[in-house]
This record gives C-alpha cells, sequence and structure tokens, in this order.
C-alpha cells in the first residue's frame, strides 16, 4: 500500500473551512484515498473515500489532484466537534484492510 | 443505529495476568478486525477475520496473543501473559463486505488496557 504524509496538527477557526492535506506521491492506479477521523477515547469513523473524482458527502469534501499524488480533505464549516485526529489511508481494491499512520491532529477553536 | 459492542471499557491488571477482550460486531458483518492503538500512534491492525477463519495474523504477537470467532460473529482477543507493553487501546471493528472500494469500517468504542 502507498505511503501517506500528513502535518502532524492543524488549528482552524470555527466556522472557517478546515482544509486537510495529504501526500500519497507513490499511489497506483488501482488504490483508493480514504479518510477516517478520531475523536478523543472514540473509535475511528469513516469521512469518505475516492479514487480518482472528487467527492462530496454530508460530512466533507475529498479533493484528488489530477495526478493524484495528493488530496485535500475538507471541512467547509468547521465546529468544535471537528477537534479530532485525521488519518488519510490508501489502500488498493484488492486489499482488505486499512493500515493507519499517525494522521493530523486538528483543533477547531472558538 | 447499529453499533459495535466491545467490553470491558476499561481493563487494569498486573504483569503476568491473563486478559480478554469481547467484541461483537454489526449484525450480518461477515469480516471483523482486532486493532491496537498505542497512546499518540495510529491504529495497528492486529489480526483480520472472514466469517469464522482468520485471513491476516502477520501482526499478532502470537507467543502471547490468540484471537478467535468460533462461529463467525462475536470475538474474542485474549493476551497471556500481559507484560507492560502492552498497555494500549484495543478495536474492534467489522465491516459488511470486503472494502474493496465500498470503504467503511465501523469501529467500536475500544477496551482500554492497563498493565501494571
Amino acid at each position: 500500500d502507498a505511503k501517506t504524509t500528513q502535518p502532524p496538527s492543524m488549528d482552524c477557526a470555527e466556522g472557517r473551512a478546515a482544509n486537510l492535506p495529504c501526500n500519497h506521491s507513490t499511489i497506483s492506479g488501482n488504490e483508493y484515498v480514504y479518510w477516517y477521523r478520531q475523536i478523543h477515547s472514540q473509535g475511528p469513523q469513516y469521512i469518505i473515500h475516492g479514487l480518482k473524482n472528487n467527492e462530496t458527502n454530508e460530512m466533507a469534501s475529498l479533493i484528488i489532484t489530477e495526478d493524484r499524488k495528493s488530496s485535500t480533505l475538507i471541512l467547509p464549516h468547521a465546529t468544535l466537534r471537528d477537534t479530532a485526529v485525521y488519518y488519510c489511508i490508501v489502500t488498493s481494491y484488492n486489499t482488505d484492510k486499512l493500515i493507519f499512520g499517525t494522521g493530523t491532529r486538528l483543533q477547531v477553536f472558538p | 443505529e447499529a453499533e459495535v459492542a466491545q467490553s470491558p471499557r476499561y481493563k487494569i491488571t498486573e504483569k503476568s495476568q491473563a486478559v480478554a477482550f469481547w467484541c461483537d460486531p454489526i449484525s450480518g458483518h461477515a469480516t471483523l478486525y482486532w486493532y491496537r492503538q498505542i497512546l499518540g500512534q495510529g491504529p495497528e491492525l492486529l489480526v483480520q477475520f472472514q466469517d469464522e477463519s482468520v485471513v491476516d495474523d502477520s501482526q499478532l504477537p502470537k507467543d502471547r496473543f490468540s484471537a478467535e470467532r468460533l462461529k463467525g460473529v462475536d470475538s474474542t482477543l485474549k493476551i497471556q501473559p500481559a507484560e507492560l507493553g502492552d498497555s494500549a487501546m484495543y478495536l474492534c471493528a467489522s465491516s459488511l463486505r470486503p472494502l474493496a472500494g465500498a470503504g467503511e469500517l465501523f469501529f467500536g468504542e475500544g477496551s482500554r488496557l492497563t498493565v501494571l
């Protein structure tokens, strides 16, 4: 599976958009980009995933660059409850498991 | 909304003792995973089941850890004997079908183990 690189921490003001970057320069053609988050003392929670096209759901948007070497998770209007560790994971269609890195700790402040 | 159930939520034990964690996945989820998460790190996959069969236990320390899912539903993770370095959160997750693009694991709240 391709390795991902994320900044260890980020801050965001409440109500503003939070843009979390992820670098996956060694991604191959059949590998998906997944995002999960983990609020303190809880299990990780699925956010969104994509292959090539940008994706949007009720939680977030995922923007994948054309060369697929990086992506950005966007929380359009961050709230205090979005404070969590966000994990970017790349895994192949044939791999039935998710391998987590250390993620980005997002702190949303009032 | 259906959830992955885990127990106990917290466990404190002394080193060399045995400890067991239980997980009941969401009904109908054939795939079950156990992860270990050391404080400040991301979850580390220990074992993966498909129904009652182990699919991947390559990261499971088999000298002291064992996992079973006898009837393909709930699962138990055991540590014997526990060591100080086993202090961590043990997370169970399940999925309805192979991730293969479907992408969603459902995690339980975890069992936090402290070994003294």
